[in-house]
């Protein structure tokens, strides 16, 4: 079973709809939730970071930790053409851990 | 400029040749990445790097060497590359575990 597991989509949505997606890992010692964007031929570059459990809002995302259930969620409210791209989840165990996991990302079209 | 660059941006080589990845940044942190990107796999973590005398394996190791020349340069050595070392590799740079900043990508072909 890999730490973390991600629906690799792809994942079509017209513009201004609600985006939903999300990994579910199984080490419960994952302390610091990512979420990264990567766009086409680009690295990836972070978009929110959570530390253990509740939410965090920035702008038209929103990203969500549920350490009981070992599920994240990263929401995108009004989607735009330009939230078009790869989404990776990423997570660590912390102070001390020597390894960050990446789920395998989720490819979004946001069709105009 | 990129805070954090990658040289070449693409490479085609023979199974067997030696090649060097290099990777520079301007960010000044200490700590210091090499992953690998393949479909339906995701990133895995090649070697890391903590300051200019530390040296770790991560993941996937075998095959690879890496070199910390500063703390601004890391390169990333494929000693007799095989067929399936052809990938997208990223170097990252971070203060921390959780916010790493990556380089553009090298994609490399081996033939």
């Amino acid at each position: 079973q890999k730490e973390v597991e991600q629906d690799p989509g792809p994942l079509s949505v017209p513009e201004g709809a609600i985006v939903s997606l999300n990994c579910t890992y199984s080490n419960s010692a994952f302390q610091y939730f990512m979420w990264y964007r990567q766009y086409s031929r680009k690295g990836p570059e972070l978009l929110m970071y959570t530390y253990s459990s509740g939410n965090k809002e920035d702008g038209r995302f929103t990203a969500q930790v549920d350490k009981s259930s070992k599920y994240i969620s990263l929401f995108i409210r009004d989607s735009q053409p330009s939230d078009s791209a790869t989404y990776l989840c990423a997570m660590s165990g912390g102070t001390g851990a020597n390894n960050l996991f990446f789920g395998t990302g989720t490819r979004l079209t946001v069709i105009p | 400029d990129a805070d954090v660059t990658q040289t070449p941006r693409n490479r085609i080589t023979k199974t067997g040749k030696r090649i060097m990845l290099e990777c520079s940044q301007t960010k000044g942190h200490d700590r210091m990445y090499w992953y690998r990107q393949d479909p339906g796999l995701g990133l895995r973590l090649i070697y890391y790097s903590f300051d200019v005398k530390d040296i770790n394996k991560g993941e996937i190791s075998d095959g690879y060497s890496v070199s910390r020349q500063a703390q601004a340069k890391f390169s990333l050595s494929l000693e007799s590359a095989i067929p399936n070392q052809t990938a997208l590799y990223f170097c990252a740079t971070s203060e921390g575990w959780e916010t790493q900043y990556f380089g553009p990508g090298t994609r490399l072909l081996v033939l």
